[in-house]
């Protein structure tokens, strides 16, 4: 099993439309997690941290559920702009005490007009 | 403004050469990783380094070494033991986990390509 997985889509969407990205990761001891974006051929930028209460900005809500390990992210009205890849990370300690990440493959968004 | 800086943007290596990818950063971060990106995939960790003069291979290290001598430098040599090295290649920074478990923060990116 991957130690984070994404379903690579693409979501093809049209624009206003909510859609909804799924995450999954296989160390119940891992500590914080993030959503990452990357456009086409560009460096990943950060678009949020993930918590077990729930954090939302703007049109944007992520959610972490630690019993499950699963982590989400909610796009609200979808723009054109949103189009990209949406990358979920996981930082966890390994036996060395090291933090190592872990990116998952990604999940590509496509809205449309 | 700080910020991670790798250079060269471009890159084009002959087969059968070493070639180094500078990164490096003025954020004070203690922790300083590589990745390989291929096209249409994900992010691959290379090798990762929370202090100077220690370093940790991640899960594609064969081909590639690194050094830490600097708090502020860790840059990545693509060996000629490296059959495939035509990718894009990230390197990113954080504070150590004692600060609060912060995310990444990226450089813009080398492309490297095989003449």
């Amino acid at each position: 099993r991957k130690e984070v997985e994404q379903d690579p889509g693409p979501f093809n969407v049209p624009e206003g439309a909510t859609v909804a990205f799924n995450c999954t990761y296989s160390n119940s001891a891992s500590q914080s997690f993030f959503w990452y974006r990357q456009d086409c051929r560009k460096e990943p930028k950060l678009l949020m941290s993930v918590y077990s209460s729930g954090n939302e900005d703007g049109r944007f809500t992520a959610q972490l559920n630690r019993a499950s390990q699963y982590i989400s992210l909610l796009i609200r009205d979808s723009k054109l702009s949103d189009s990209a890849t949406y990358l979920c990370v996981v930082n966890t300690l390994d036996s060395g005490g090291y933090q190592k990440v872990t990116f998952g493959t990604g999940t590509k968004l496509q809205v449309i007009p | 403004d700080g910020g991670i800086t790798q250079s060269p943007k471009y890159l084009f290596r002959k087969e059968g050469q070493n070639v180094t990818l500078s990164c490096e950063q003025n954020l004070n971060h203690d922790a300083m990783y590589w990745y390989r990106q291929d096209p249409g995939q994900g992010l691959r960790l290379i090798y990762y380094s929370q202090i100077v003069n220690d370093f940790q291979k991640g899960d594609i290290a064969e081909g590639y070494s690194v050094s830490r001598e600097k708090k502020e430098s860790f840059p990545l040599t693509v060996t000629s033991a490296q059959k495939n090295p035509t990718a894009f290649y990230l390197c990113a920074s954080k504070p150590l986990p004692g600060r609060g478990n912060q995310p990444q923060h990226f450089g813009d990116g080398t492309r490297l390509s095989i003449l």
